[in-house]
């Protein structure tokens, strides 16, 4: 069965400091989201791309996040000035395009800042 | 805004248990609701979904919900659990629209005792 696959699975960084996470969405998917989940809080929404734009962000994804397809199958976060509080694990999804699409989560990025 | 909430914090069960997890939502317009589980070291996998029709939903492991409209909730059973549906467990919901952001409540921990 097709899988959202991330890397890296940990990436520990210094404050300030760029990162970008990656991932590979299902092959045939349309739509594209990162989601967030810091230690021992709810799974949050932060982006989600369509057609090579971002089609809806929430108040979390500020300046300092970015996303990117870089090519037809890598889907990119980049966050420029990590902080202490983008600590947390993210997960890529990805699905169809109709209303009641299912979205597949990947096994997430464990993203550590110091 | 839409948002969900999950009752329980944490579940003990002994095997052969039956189990109820509540979930409410909030959202005034047409929604998807969908129950997602995360084993230990896995990603999130959904379990079940609804989206129209039969308010009664069956997913995989045995696992069933019931969407009723009029208390705006999505509440996930099972006759009798397992060891192995040891996991923490999600109730999400997004609008009927393709592409629209998952919700996610902050997540049950079921532990099963054999």
């Amino acid at each position: 069965e097709p899988e959202v696959t991330q890397t890296p699975s940990h990436q520990v960084t210094q404050m300030g400091q760029e990162v970008i996470l990656r991932c590979v969405p299902i092959s045939n998917h349309l739509y594209f989201y990162w989601y967030r989940q810091i230690l021992g809080q709810k799974v949050e929404f932060l982006v989600s791309f369509y057609n090579n734009e971002i089609s809806e962000k929430s108040e979390i994804f500020d300046d300092q996040f970015s996303v990117e397809r870089p090519d037809g199958s890598n889907f990119t976060l980049k966050i420029r000035s990590t902080k202490l509080e983008d600590s947390a694990m993210y997960f890529c999804a990805s699905s169809l395009d109709s209303s009641t699409d299912t979205q597949y989560f990947g096994p997430g990025t464990r993203l550590t800042v110091l | 805004a839409q948002s969900v909430s999950q009752h329980n914090h944490h579940v003990i069960l002994s095997e052969a248990a039956s189990l109820e997890l509540g979930c409410n939502y909030s959202y005034g317009g047409t929604v998807n609701l969908f129950w997602y589980v995360q084993y230990p070291g896995q990603h999130l996998q959904l379990l079940l979904k609804y989206f129209s029709g039969d308010p009664l939903v069956k997913g995989i492991k045995g696992f069933e919900a019931e969407f009723i409209k009029s208390k705006f909730s999505f509440n996930l059973r099972k006759p009798s659990v397992q060891w192995s549906d040891t996991a923490e467990y999600f109730c999400a919901v997004n609008e009927n629209q393709a592409g629209t952001a998952l919700i996610f409540g902050k997540g049950t921990t079921l532990s099963v005792s054999s």
